[in-house]
């Protein structure tokens, strides 16, 4: 069983849609929680991190922790063509130090 | 510009010959970092460094080698490349002496390695 399941798509949504994306993981020692942007052979960006448990707003942005059920999601509202990117989500911490997990990625298409 | 630089961006080579590919960032990070991306398993990630002459291993670093002599670079060595290191590699680096983030991660423009 890998550390982090993230569903890789693809997903395709009409523009002005709420999208969400989702990741689960199984190590419980996972403190921070992050979501990346990667566009067509570029090198991911972060978008959104949070610490432990709770939700986290930027813009049309919204990234959510629920560690009881070691359970990510980010939310993009009002989605745009510009969105079309794929979508990881990347944890670390506790035991595992300066370690990053990195979920496989979600392709998402926003069509105007 | 604040920036991670790699080089080369793409490489062609054959089995057992020895390569190297150099990774610079120029924002003073203290933490650099390797990963290959593969479909269908996103980023795995190599080795990391802490600060100068500190790496450690992540969970894929089986026949690649790291050094980390001054702070802005990060080499990955390839001592014997085997077709199943074929992949796209990123360098990544993060957190400065400043209060930095240690969780934002900036990545380079990757490296795309064929190994025949």
């Amino acid at each position: 069983q890998k550390e982090v399941e993230q569903d890789p798509g693809p997903l395709s949504v009409p523009e002005g849609a709420i999208v969400s994306l989702n990741c689960t993981y199984s190590n419980s020692a996972f403190q921070y929680f992050m979501w990346y942007r990667q566009y067509s052979r570029k090198g991911p960006e972060l978008l959104m991190y949070t610490y432990s448990s709770g939700n986290k707003e930027d813009g049309r942005f919204t990234a959510q922790v629920d560690k009881s059920s070691k359970y990510i999601s980010l939310f993009i509202r009002d989605s745009q063509p510009s969105d079309s990117a794929t979508y990881l989500c990347a944890m670390k911490g506790g035991t595992g130090g300066f370690k990053t997990i990195f979920g496989a990625g979600t392709r998402l298409f926003v069509k105007a | 510009e604040a920036q991670v630089t790699q080089n080369p961006r793409y490489l062609i080579t054959v089995t057992g010959k020895k390569l190297t590919v150099t990774c610079s960032q120029n924002m003073n990070h203290e933490y650099m970092s390797w990963y290959r991306q593969d479909p269908g398993l996103g980023l795995r990630q190599i080795y990391y460094s802490m600060n100068v002459e500190v790496t450690d291993k992540g969970d894929v670093p089986e026949g690649y080698k790291v050094s980390r002599k001054e702070k802005r670079n990060f080499p990955l060595i390839l001592e014997s490349p085997s077709p199943n290191q074929t992949s796209l590699y990123f360098c990544a680096s993060s957190g400065d002496l400043s209060g930095g983030s240690y969780n934002e991660q900036f990545f380079g423009p990757g490296t795309r390695l064929t190994v025949l």
